[in-house]
Formats: C-alpha cells, structure tokens, sequence
C-alpha cells in the first residue's frame, strides 16, 4: 500500500537548533516526493521537491530509498519557520494525486 | 494572475443533506485536484479533472462527484452526507497533470451535524 509516515506531531524547537522533520514512505516503485508547508492562516504551498535537489529558505532533504525515507531537515531553526509541514509522494508522477502524511508541527521558541 | 479560491470558506449541512463546493482554478490553469481533510490528518486525495474529464480518483465512495466547465473551474458535490464528511475540502490547480506545481486554494470547511 502507499503510504506516508511522519511520526511526530508536534517538533519543539529553541531558535538556532537543528530541526529535522521525519517523513518514511511505503511505495513500490521510483517515487516522488515533496515537502508542503502551510503557516499561519495562509494556504498550503510547497516547500521542496526532491528531484530538484534546491535548499529552499535554508531547508533540504535527501531521498534514502534504501531507508524509504525523505526527512527535511535545516541547520539552524528561525521563528519564522514555525508552521505546519507536510511530506507527499506522488504516485502517477510531477504535483498530482499526492499522498500526504498526516504533517508535523514545528514550534521554534525565541 | 489571480490565484485559487474557493466558496464558501465554510458551512454548515445536517447528515443527509447535499452540498455544492466551488473552485476558481489560476488563470491560465486547466487541471483541478480536490482533497479532503479531516482533523489532525493531512489532505486525502479525492479525484482530479483536466481539460474538463475525471483524470483519476482516489478511495472516496460514487456520491463524492465532481465537474469541471469550459472555463476550468470545478465544483466538488457531495451526496447524502455523513457526520464523517466533515473536514477542509482543498482544491488545488495546475497547468497540465505532470511536472507543473499544484497551488492551493485556502479551503472550504464543511461541518456535518
């Protein structure tokens, strides 16, 4: 079955830490991926996309396919980036028929 | 460029009820994907149309449908709904169905009671 794990709710972070937000997937073929973030009272928009291998606002993540894992991780947290995050594959290929995780919190403390 | 919105950002139907959501893709965009999503979860994909036909859907029982028209925007209709219908309805846009990004709409939130 496809799948996306995140199995943390809620991440705390204090300002300046590393943050590392988990995402494992369950798929049989060469998936796709993505990170979705969605701040405060604003829409959902994507973060990153794995095969174009950017750092997006200081954030990247790397595809382990031996790990079927795609965790997004950034040096140092800022409170700015306290929103909510959403790991996504996508099984048909590009931004379509996504399958989301149920999404982490990211709180960064002052 | 407008973006993507959506009516009515909420409502209110009693189980059994039927319920109308509206979608206005970004201009320019011919594809359109709706998503549901409850509580604490995140979005579960429902069903997609470009260029006005179903282009795939996902595990949702025949009274979820949907149309698209010629100027592309969708509507997402809901039959004999249940107490668990209740949720962010999302719909999101794109130019083709392959490698162009998807934008969001900000939701319709529906409360079955």
């Amino acid at each position: 079955a496809q799948r996306v794990t995140q199995p943390e709710k809620l991440l705390s972070v204090f300002k300046g830490a590393p943050v590392e937000l988990k995402c494992n997937y369950s798929y049989s073929g060469s998936p796709e991926l993505f990170w979705y973030v969605q701040y405060s009272r604003q829409r959902l928009q994507l973060l990153l996309r794995h095969i174009s291998r950017e750092s997006i606002k200081g954030f990247t993540a790397d595809l382990n396919k031996g790990e079927t894992s795609f965790h997004l991780k950034k040096p140092f947290a800022q409170e700015e980036d306290s929103a909510m995050y959403y790991c996504a594959l996508s099984p048909s290929g590009g931004y379509n028929k996504l399958i989301f995780g149920a999404g982490t919190r990211l709180a960064v403390h002052p | 460029e407008t973006g993507v919105t959506q009516s009515p950002t909420h409502l209110i139907k009693t189980r059994g009820q039927q319920v109308t959501l509206r979608c206005s893709s970004q201009s320019g965009h011919n594809t359109v994907s709706w998503y549901q999503q409850a509580l604490g979860q995140g979005p579960q994909f429902i069903f997609q149309y470009y260029r006005e036909e179903e282009n795939g859907r996902g595990n949702f029982p025949p009274r979820f449908s949907g149309l698209q028209f010629p100027n592309y925007s969708s509507e997402l209709n809901v039959n004999a709904l249940e107490l668990d219908d209740s949720a962010l309805y999302l719909c999101a846009s794109s130019q083709g169905v392959l490698n162009t990004e998807a934008f969001f709409g900000q939701g319709t939130r529906l409360t079955v009671v």
